[in-house]
């Protein structure tokens, strides 16, 4: 049975920072992502690393900010996410082959951000 | 952010056929692969449509993806109960070099 995992997340004041990490069966073999949803609202890509780690893209609004990597002797993929902002609270899933054939999704962690 | 717009909602009786369109540009839709998601209350994604044809091994091909130009279509046939839900399309976008998402589409099963 595929499985998919994040933790990590929790309530952290505005300006700081938290780290999200997700185990997920086979990850060493598929690109990752992480996708956010504010609860009630709609999916909002956020960012994603290759097999090897070496290519990485981010959305507009976390560049700079939040940084992805991974460790696949591990199985685990992380999120580090710095300047943390009110607009930031939002449910982050992990995503093992977004978008492929082999795609599955974690149950999410809720990141909430106080101002 | 979204950049793809979806209708809010469809409906449509059992049995009937909802089509879901997604409009995007040139620098998303027109150019890559489409993808289409269902998402029940309080789940995660799901995918249904991948390369925008594709239905991953498990879903039934009451699903159908289709594209043209800069839109792209979702297709339900057979409309059951369970189908309810948010739908989501998301294509990779060169000029934000990011994936942009549809804002969802609500389908209800009258």
């Amino acid at each position: 049975e595929v499985q998919v995992v994040e933790s990590g997340g929790g309530l952290v004041q505005s300006g700081g920072s938290l780290r999200l990490s997700c185990t997920a069966s086979g990850l060493s073999n598929y690109w990752m992502h992480w996708v956010r949803q504010v609860p009630g609202k709609g999916l909002v890509w956020v960012s994603r690393i290759n097999r090897d780690g070496r290519t990485i893209n981010y959305a507009d609004s976390v560049k700079g900010r939040f940084t992805i990597s991974r460790d696949n002797t591990k199985n685990t993929l992380y999120l580090e996410m710095n300047s943390l902002r009110a607009e930031d609270t939002a449910i982050y899933y992990c995503a093992r082959d977004f978008n492929g054939n082999d795609d599955y999704w974690g149950q999410g962690t809720l990141v909430t951000v106080s101002s | 952010q979204s950049v793809l717009t979806q209708p809010p909602s469809a409906s449509g009786a059992p049995g009937q056929t909802v089509t879901i369109s997604c409009s995007g540009t040139s620098s998303n839709v027109g150019r890559d692969y489409v993808c289409w998601y269902r998402q029940l209350p309080g789940t995660a994604p799901q995918l249904l449509i991948f390369q925008t044809y594709k239905r991953p091994s498990g879903v039934p091909d009451r699903f159908s993806g289709s594209k043209s130009g800069t839109s792209a279509s979702l297709a339900i046939s057979g409309l059951r109960s369970e189908d309810e839900g948010d739908y989501y399309c998301v294509a990779w976008d060169d000029r934000l070099s990011g994936y942009v998402f549809g804002t969802g589409t609500r389908v209800t099963v009258l």
